[in-house]
């Protein structure tokens, strides 16, 4: 099992230019998160999706658009880049939403940095 | 949604065992308490997860008074390796009431 995926590792982009993060997991979990972590701060939630074909906001969903068209893949898109979204990008799953069952599996992360 | 207070840092030799405690006093009666550890340049790795009373896996123990307004992570005999930051968080059991992660605690363990 890989586990959670993550694609791409790095990326620089500039202001304005477009891109898609893209996250996979093997593990048929029905709830996958998109989160940013910017320098020495905590995670903040940015959109997540209860399964295929449905996506919900998060903490900080401004500026980016997500979907969930097979229920291994969950994308992140940037329509236009802007400074204020250089971050560290988390794609987590998990079995359930909550309760005991919802512990999240986190993927190792994209570095985006936007000039 | 519950918040959570847990201290920004802290620092322990190893060998030692290391406590850290979290406050949630809005915690709803559906929520559970949940910690992570996050290395540097890592994702975030579940380490255990609780309702109430003591926990305990091969990793911590987490202990969970009555009243439920605080947890407390506990570390036994740390080493250098545990130097990372650690999140409590609290709730999770709906879309309405998601896990958040605040600020965490940044461990750092000394030789």
């Amino acid at each position: 099992n890989a586990g959670v995926t993550q694609t791409p590792k790095f990326r620089v982009l500039k202001t304005g230019q477009s891109m898609t993060l893209l996250c996979a997991q093997d593990m048929n979990h029905e709830y996958m998160y998109w989160y940013r972590q910017d320098p020495g701060m905590g995670l903040r939630l940015i959109h997540y999706s209860v399964g295929e074909g449905t996506t919900a906001k998060g903490e900080v969903p401004d500026g980016y658009n997500v979907s969930r068209l097979k229920k291994q893949n969950f994308l992140l898109g940037l329509e236009s880049a802007a400074p204020s979204q250089t971050s560290v990008y988390f794609c987590a799953s998990s079995y359930e939403l909550g309760g005991s069952y919802n512990e999240q599996f986190f993927g190792p992360g994209t570095r985006l940095t936007v000039l | 949604l519950a918040k959570t207070t847990q201290p920004i840092s802290m620092d322990s030799y190893e060998g030692q065992e290391v406590n850290i405690t979290c406050s949630h006093n809005n915690i709803a009666t559906n929520d559970y308490i949940t910690w992570y550890q996050q290395f540097p340049s890592q994702g975030p790795r579940f380490i255990i997860q609780g309702y109430k009373t003591k926990v305990t896996n091969e990793v911590a123990s987490l202990f969970i008074p009555a009243d439920r307004k605080s947890s407390t992570l506990s570390l036994p005999r740390v080493s250098l390796s545990d130097t990372a930051v650690y999140y409590c968080l609290v709730g999770g059991d709906n879309a309405g009431n998601m896990l958040t992660f605040g600020g965490g605690t940044r461990l750092m363990v000394k030789p």
